[in-house]
């Protein structure tokens, strides 16, 4: 699997977009982009996954760059509860493949 | 209400003591998936399942068991033959086919006395 490269801590307001980045810059083209959350003491939370095109859920907003070597997720209104460290993972999507966690970014979103 | 369950949530286990987690999912999913988690730090394969009765070994296999007898059911015995397995143990589950998202359980805290 590719690395990928996050800031280790984020801020943001509650109601504020938060914005995550990762660097992918080793993707193959046959590798998505993966986002998962991890509370504390909680199992990981699937988020969102796109290959190139720009992806949009109930939770998140995923966007890939053209070259997809960076990506950016979006929690457009922020809460508490979205308190937690943020995982970004390049992998194929077919098979079992083990899933390699960094060391993500913890965002805390402040009242 | 689909989903994967773990328990128990909290297991203390005596040195030299076998135990078993328990993993169950729902979700009609064919492969099941058992992690690894330290403190501060990522996810480790222990072993991973496609389909009944058959099971590979992930990156650190050594100290555990599994078995798959039904679709819903991937249950990890820590063996006394594990050198540290005080952890936080995590299942998974994920289609076989298409996009393999892989979903978790709420996990178990395993303290070794």
């Amino acid at each position: 699997d590719a690395k990928t490269t996050q800031p280790p801590s984020m801020d943001c307001a509650e109601g504020r977009a938060a914005n995550l980045p990762c660097n992918h810059s080793t993707i193959s083209g046959n590798e998505y982009v993966y986002w998962y959350r991890q509370i504390h003491s909680q199992g990981p939370q699937y988020i969102i996954h796109g290959l190139k095109n720009n992806e949009t859920n109930e939770m998140a907003s995923l966007i890939i760059t053209e070259d997809r070597k960076s990506s950016t997720l979006i929690l457009p209104h922020a809460t508490l509860r979205d308190t937690a460290v943020y995982y970004c993972i390049v992998r194929v999507a077919w098979g079992a493949q083990k899933l390699v966690f960094g060391q993500g970014t913890r965002l805390t979103i402040n009242p | 209400d689909g989903g994967i369950t773990q328990s128990p949530k909290y297991l203390f286990r005596k040195e030299g003591q076998n135990v078993t987690l328990s993993c169950e999912q729902n979700l009609n999913h064919d492969a099941m998936y058992w992690y690894r988690q330290d403190p501060g730090q990522g996810l480790r394969l222990i072993y991973y399942s496609q389909i009944v009765n058959d099971f590979q070994k992930g990156d650190i296999a050594e100290g555990y068991s599994v078995s798959r007898e039904k679709k819903e059911s991937f249950p990890l015995t820590v063996t006394s033959a594990q050198k540290n397995p005080t952890a936080f143990y995590l299942c998974a589950s994920s289609i076989w086919r298409g996009t393999d998202t892989q979903y978790f359980g709420p996990g178990t805290r395993l303290t070794v006395l």
